[in-house]
């Protein structure tokens, strides 16, 4: 596509219910981000996917998070269990790899989770 | 772990003044940096992204200088606009271990006032 999907672009959400986020990369873009970003705190890295690597999961909070990529494209973020403080707006980002001019990171839009 | 520090925290302007952004970060291992906007409410927006072999990178009223060894960056906007009003990201990028590492720093807040 033309740039990072993302969606819901808006969720809210019961304080113990599972929720789902999805991000749709640029396409051929072999690395995609997932961050998170609490009301006027700056940007969390939750994980990073590579190509086929094992992806980078260093920055998952908790076991309630996980993220999956199927077919090294879309990706979805899954919260189980949510909790108040996972309120946040969760950002996606994709870009190709390697050193060249070529490997700008392009974010979507963010999804927007509210937890009640 | 790479520190990123974005000094000041806000800025506010009168139309049409030039300023300077500033970045530093305590890894100088990296191999590009890229600056972002953030509208409220909105996504980041790519504004430039400079190589560590570049000394500068230029788009339109942005320019963006690097100097690796020291640990910083800048971002210097001619004749401010209210439409620049945003707040500003540096993002340094690293490899480690084979995957790229990218930092973000906490950002620096620029109201340009009319």
């Amino acid at each position: 596509g033309a740039g990072v999907s993302q969606s819901p672009s808006n969720k809210v959400t019961e304080k113990g219910k599972d929720v789902e986020l999805r991000c749709d990369p640029i396409s051929g873009h072999t690395a995609l981000y997932w961050y998170r970003q609490s009301l006027g705190q700056g940007l969390e890295f939750l994980i990073y996917f590579q190509g086929n690597s094992a992806p980078d999961k260093s920055g998952l909070p908790s076991d309630r998070f996980s993220a999956e990529r199927t077919g090294g494209s879309v990706s979805t973020l899954t919260i189980q269990r949510t909790q108040q403080e996972d309120s946040a707006v969760y950002l996606c980002a994709s870009s190709l790899v390697g050193r060249g001019l070529g490997n700008t990171i392009y974010f979507g839009e963010g999804s927007w989770l509210t937890v009640v | 772990k790479q520190e990123v520090t974005q000094i000041p925290a806000a800025l506010s302007v009168p139309e049409g003044e030039n300023l300077v952004l500033n970045c530093s970060f305590t890894d100088s291992a990296i191999y590009n940096l890229q600056w972002f906007r953030q509208d409220p409410g909105k996504g980041l927006t790519s504004l430039l992204l400079i190589q560590s072999s570049q000394r500068e990178q230029t788009s339109g009223r942005l320019n963006a200088s690097l100097d690796k060894s020291s640990g910083r960056s800048t971002l210097y906007i001619a004749a401010s606009q209210p439409g620049d009003s945003a707040t500003y990201l540096c993002a340094p990028r690293r490899d480690s271990g084979g995957y790229q590492k990218v930092t973000f720093g906490t950002g620096t807040k620029l109201q340009v006032i009319p």
